[in-house]
């Protein structure tokens, strides 16, 4: 139940395409739902963050689609870049504790 | 604004010696801080929950006695590997926790390299 499944494990996406990873969770409990970027060597980075109360949030070319009755939310990368390559993760916690539980890393490539 | 620095960003010892990892929120204050072990190219795993002024509070299956956290300010956090093994060799990461637009958002250190040979 406190697991978050995320899809697919690696994607290769050409310059300017978009760029789509998916993650579900069975915990309704789960009110927070970030997205993380990590690239190799480094800490993750938060990039974007939704709540269950509206069904997308946009910041620039980063857009989180949330579906609560599906218990499904993906991470949308509009005009992808070479420099967006980089490795992926969806979280999901409960508000008051704030852990966060981890999918397993989406590793994007975008050709050039 | 919410940078989280770790010192030292890589480190080297001999099995059985002890390892102390710093994680500092720079431009905050940071009640809680949490720790995460990272293998290569896998997810990160929580390890404990790093409260200032409190024990920590660790997830299941990590021994708290080989992995000491300190959480003595509210802008610092300290993991130590104790009796260090080349099986605790990872990628440790600290994250520290920041209230913002009315909700708590984690925002993550550079990392730091552990190899114990």
């Amino acid at each position: 139940q406190q697991q978050v499944k995320q899809s697919p494990q690696s994607l290769i996406v050409q310059k300017g395409g978009i760029s789509i990873i998916n993650c579900a969770y069975e915990n309704t409990a789960f009110d927070y739902f970030p997205w993380y970027q990590q690239f190799p060597g480094k800490g993750p980075a938060l990039l974007i963050a939704i709540r269950p109360d509206v069904s997308e949030k946009k910041e620039g070319r980063f857009t989180i689609s949330f579906n609560k009755s599906a218990k499904q939310f993906s991470l949308h990368i509009m005009d992808s870049q070479p420099g967006d390559s980089a490795t992926y993760f969806c979280a999901a916690s409960m508000r008051e504790g704030n852990k966060l539980v981890f999918g397993a890393g989406t590793i994007l490539r975008v050709k050039s | 604004g919410a940078v989280v620095s770790q010192h030292p960003s890589r480190v080297i010892c001999k099995s059985g010696t002890s390892v102390k990892i710093e994680c500092r929120s720079l431009d905050f204050q940071a009640t809680t801080m949490f720790w995460y072990r990272q293998f290569p190219k896998k997810s990160l795993m929580l390890m404990a929950t790093s409260n200032e002024g409190s024990k920590a509070t660790y997830e299941q299956g990590v021994e708290k006695d080989k992995f000491l956290i300190n959480h003595a300010s509210l802008t610092l956090s300290t993991l130590t590997v104790t009796s260090a093994h080349p099986e605790d060799s990872s990628f440790y990461i600290c994250s520290a926790r920041q209230m913002r637009r009315s909700a708590y958002e984690q925002y993550f250190g550079p990392g730091t390299r552990l190899t114990v040979t």
